[in-house]
């Protein structure tokens, strides 16, 4: 069974330009969720999309922005990148996203860097 | 708003040895699910072990053990004869139940395992 696919695994963009991460989640789940991850701030919840709907959100920015195609793969965009972008996007992938035993899949993630 | 506490500076423990990792959370509800993942330096986040708020034993997976105190609000990870391999990030998370079930996760806490 396949696991969760991110790519591009390595990013290199200038500020002002704008980016998109894609996550393949494991067959079968419906729910993908996003993750940023800096050595200041640790691990930061983007924003769900389950059955393609966007379910919750964290508190970012609009210049960040996720979908989720009917296959269940997920895109994220992040527009005018900023310096404090940089980090590594984390995606996950669920079977379901309402319950408190939910396990989480995650991919290797994507390293985005911004110069 | 629930939230993760890992506090321990980078941990290290001798390789056979018995180390135990700490994580305090705090929330309102009463059903809630925690989590502990290892994030070797690839990147990827690796489910360990999960225990439920309703859950009466600790919960055990090979040598990975949870030792539950709910009136404490600790949800330590003990994990017997640590073995090279086991040298990591390790993160304490936490999932509720319903619309805001996304991952909430701790700082971290990083283990070095000496031969």
């Amino acid at each position: 069974k396949a696991g969760v696919t991110q790519t591009p695994r390595y990013l290199i963009k200038t500020r002002g330009q704008q980016v998109t991460l894609s996550c393949s989640p494991i067959s079968g789940h419906r729910s993908v969720s996003w993750y940023q991850q800096t050595p200041g701030q640790g691990l930061q919840f983007l924003f769900e999309y389950f059955s393609e709907t966007q379910r919750n959100k964290g508190n970012f920015p609009g210049r960040f922005s996720g979908r989720q195609f009917s296959n269940s793969r997920s895109e994220m965009n992040v527009s005018t990148l900023e310096l404090g972008d940089s980090a590594l996007y984390l995606c996950a992938s669920s079977l379901v996203s309402d319950r408190m035993n939910t396990e989480a899949f995650f991919g290797q993630g994507t390293r985005l860097t911004v110069v | 708003a629930q939230k993760i506490t890992q506090t321990q500076p980078g941990m290290f423990v001798q390789e056979k040895e018995a180390v135990t990792l700490d994580c305090t959370y705090d929330t309102s509800d009463q059903s809630y699910g925690l989590f502990w993942y290892k994030q070797p330096s690839s990147g990827e986040m690796i489910f360990l072990i999960y225990q439920g708020s309703y859950d009466e034993q600790n919960a055990t997976e090979g040598r990975y053990s949870l030792n539950f105190q709910k009136a404490r609000k600790s949800a330590n990870l003990v994990i017997s004869a640590s073995q090279l391999g086991d040298s990591a990030m390790y993160f304490c998370a936490m999932r509720l139940t319903g619309a805001n079930s996304k991952l909430t996760f701790g700082k971290g806490i990083t283990l070095s395992v000496r031969p």
